[in-house]
């Protein structure tokens, strides 16, 4: 595996179920981010991670619950979700220093709320 | 003022025309301006990125022009292909916020062949 990969690719669940998003980088990164894709709206930086540190909350809902164990993966769990939180999530990753650093996104998890 | 703004919504080109996508931000401590192309299923991918130390960069057929004084900045593509029909955003970041993009809404690119 290269690069960063996400799994599942899809997901529906129901409004009272709780699921988990894995997301997995082999590049050597130490900063990794989560970001919400939804239709005709910019990408939403929902979390960051700096050597497994949560370093930002973008005001995100406590229904969406992160975790980075360890450099190379990050999760999102998920409970009590509203329709509205239907669309793509996004993992990137980074190496953090001073300055900008290309991020590398992974293909996204696609996820349905019913 | 972390807005970045992105035009247009979407664009239709002819095969071996020029792509043009303009955005415009507010925050003056933004100095690292990239763009990502998307194609679907797959997650967005750095194209060309540009400092505002340069007033343009260019890559192959993609070039990024780059007004400061105006805050803008816009993405060309040259001789545009059918392959190069995809999603395009710009983003910004800087200051005290590197590794935290701003995204411009994104354009949908389709180019006929």
């Amino acid at each position: 595996e290269t690069g960063v990969t996400q799994t599942p690719r899809h997901l529906v669940m129901g409004m009272t179920n709780k699921k988990s998003l894995k997301c997995e980088q082999h590049l050597g990164h130490n900063a990794m981010y989560w970001y919400k894709q939804s239709a005709k709206k910019p990408l939403e930086l929902m979390f960051v991670y700096n050597f497994k540190e949560q370093t930002e909350n973008n005001s995100v809902p406590s229904r969406f619950s992160p975790e980075c164990p360890n450099s190379s993966h990050l999760f999102l769990h998920l409970h009590t979700l509203q329709p509205e939180d239907s669309a793509l999530y996004l993992c990137a990753s980074s190496q953090p220093g001073t300055g900008p650093y290309e991020q590398y996104f992974g293909p996204g998890t696609r996820l349905t709320v019913t | 003022q972390q807005q970045v703004k992105q035009s247009p919504q979407s664009l239709i080109v002819q095969k071996g025309g020029i792509s043009i996508i303009n955005c415009a931000y507010e925050n003056t401590a933004f100095d690292y301006f990239p763009w990502y192309q998307q194609f679907p299923g797959k997650g967005p991918a750095l194209l060309i990125a540009i400092r505002p130390d340069v007033s343009e960069k260019k890559e192959g057929r993609f070039t990024i022009s780059f007004n400061k004084s105006a805050k803008q900045f816009s993405l060309h593509i040259m001789d545009s292909q059918p392959g190069d029909s995809a999603t395009y955003f710009c983003a910004a970041e800087g200051g005290t916020s590197y590794g935290k993009l701003t995204f411009g809404q994104g354009t949908i690119l389709t180019v006929h062949p």
